[in-house]
């Protein structure tokens, strides 16, 4: 089944304290992004990859990492997470050629709080 | 830059009445819609997008959108909601061509009433 997976999927933690939340996709996408999601605010791009070793940043990039060493492959770092970063993410992934180009497939969402 | 507007944080309205969720957008090119829906405690996924050609479009469970240049408009129909309906629903937009950076807008959320 072709599918975008993020892991875990609840994760609590304290401020300061390094995580990191993988997101695997199996459609062979070039593109993968990470979003957040607040409510009244939408979701808001966070990191965006074209492809192996090509990221770049969104909108809101401030105290996250990520990483793309592998195509199928996208962790969202938080180094030294805040209370500000409590949010629900979404990791999404899309083609860059063929008919599906447009469309953005999602994760089910991680959602994180951090005390 | 481009911008998306959805005015209505929350609509409800009664199982089979009618329902429009509105959306407008700002941009200076020629752009994609995109009609996303979350249903409660899951990711998003796409009901349906204009890319060119008819400005009227479809999804498969009976909602239709039609991209208005002139009023820069994405409004998002159903004749008659149904219960299963309930859900958060985002309006998106894109550049048309090469790499597309993809703006979504606040959301809406349907409550349909029994």
């Amino acid at each position: 089944e072709a599918q975008v997976t993020q892991n875990p999927r609840y994760l609590i933690t304290v401020t300061g304290k390094k995580l990191t939340v993988t997101c695997s996709q199996n459609m062979n996408h070039e593109y993968m992004s990470w979003y957040r999601q607040d409510p009244g605010l939408g979701l808001r791009q966070i990191y965006y990859s074209m492809n192996v070793e090509v990221t770049d940043k969104g909108d809101v990039p401030e105290g996250y990492k990520v990483s793309r060493k592998e195509k199928r492959n996208f962790p969202l770092i938080l180094e030294s997470p805040s209370p500000n970063q409590t949010s629900l993410y979404f990791c999404a992934s899309r083609p860059l050629a063929g008919p599906s180009t447009d469309t953005q497939y999602f994760g089910p969402g991680t959602r994180l709080t951090v005390l | 830059a481009q911008s998306v507007t959805q005015l209505d944080s929350q609509v409800p309205v009664f199982e089979e009445a009618p329902v429009e969720l509105r959306c407008n957008y700002s941009s200076s090119v020629s752009v994609y819609l995109f009609w996303y829906v979350q249903y409660p405690n899951q990711g998003l996924q796409l009901l349906l997008k204009y890319l060119s050609g008819s400005t009227l479009v479809e999804s498969i469970n009976g909602f239709e959108a039609e991209f208005n240049k002139s009023q820069t408009s994405f409004h998002l129909r159903k004749p008659s909601v149904h219960i299963s309906d309930t859900a958060e629903y985002f309006c998106a937009v894109s550049y048309s061509g090469g790499y597309q950076k993809v703006t979504f807008g606040t959301g809406t959320k349907l409550q349909v009433i029994p």
